[in-house]
């Protein structure tokens, strides 16, 4: 079945603990992406890769980080979290220039 | 900067009461408008992709239609089942090969009583 899996689905974590939440996907997409979504503020796209090793940052990246060292894989880092960055996030990939994104089920994660 | 509008942004029908979604938008070169649903929990799912104005897309109760400044989702008859959040998103024409910038919607959240 085609799907991406993100991990874990709730977390809850304090202030300044490192955490990574991670994001695989089996379609072989060259591109993926983070988002997070908070209320009354819609979707809004943290970092993005277009293929293995290339990443950009997108409307909101600071706080984050991101790699890619496989095509599958799309780790995103909060080296310092900060309760600012309580959201929920959600993976997503396509095919290139592809008008269908397939996202992940959501991790909701809370920095207490 | 790149505008995505959408309204209203709830709406509650009755069980066979149509309506529509609006989403206007504003960028300086189209390359795609996007549709998808989202569940309470989940990750939003794929709906309808738009080119070009004057094009339509159906699936099921659901129609959109795309103008050069907004584009509509059509509910026909819904039902309970419908309810969720619809969003829109339009992806900016970046140029060659270039993958543009994907913006979304804020949503609307449509709930249908039986």
């Amino acid at each position: 079945e085609a799907q991406v899996t993100q991990n874990p689905r709730y977390l809850i974590t304090v202030t300044g603990k490192k955490l990574t939440v991670t994001c695989s996907q089996n379609m072989n997409h060259e591109y993926m992406s983070w988002y997070r979504q908070d209320p009354g503020l819609g979707l809004r796209q943290i970092y993005y890769s277009m293929n293995v090793e290339v990443t950009d940052k997108g409307d909101v990246p600071e706080g984050y980080k991101v790699s890619r060292k496989e095509k599958r894989n799309f780790p995103l880092i909060l080296e310092s979290p900060s309760p600012n960055q309580t959201s929920l996030y959600f993976c997503a990939s396509s095919f290139p220039n592809a008008g269908e994104l397939f996202f992940g089920e959501g991790s909701r994660l809370t920095v207490l | 900067e790149d505008q995505v509008t959408q309204s209203p942004e709830a709406l509650r029908l009755q069980e066979g009461e149509s309506s529509s979604l609006n989403c206007s938008y504003t960028v300086s070169g189209l390359r795609g408008l996007f549709w998808y649903r989202q569940d309470p929990g989940k990750g939003p799912e794929f709906l309808f992709t738009l080119y070009s104005a004057g094009e339509e897309k159906e699936k099921e109760r659901l129609k959109a239609t795309l103008t050069k400044k907004e584009s509509f989702l059509h509910i026909t008859a819904p039902k309970p089942e419908d309810s969720a959040t619809y969003l829109c998103a339009v992806r900016e024409d970046a140029g060659g090969t270039s993958y543009g910038k994907l913006t979304f919607g804020q949503g609307t959240i449509l709930t249908v009583h039986p």
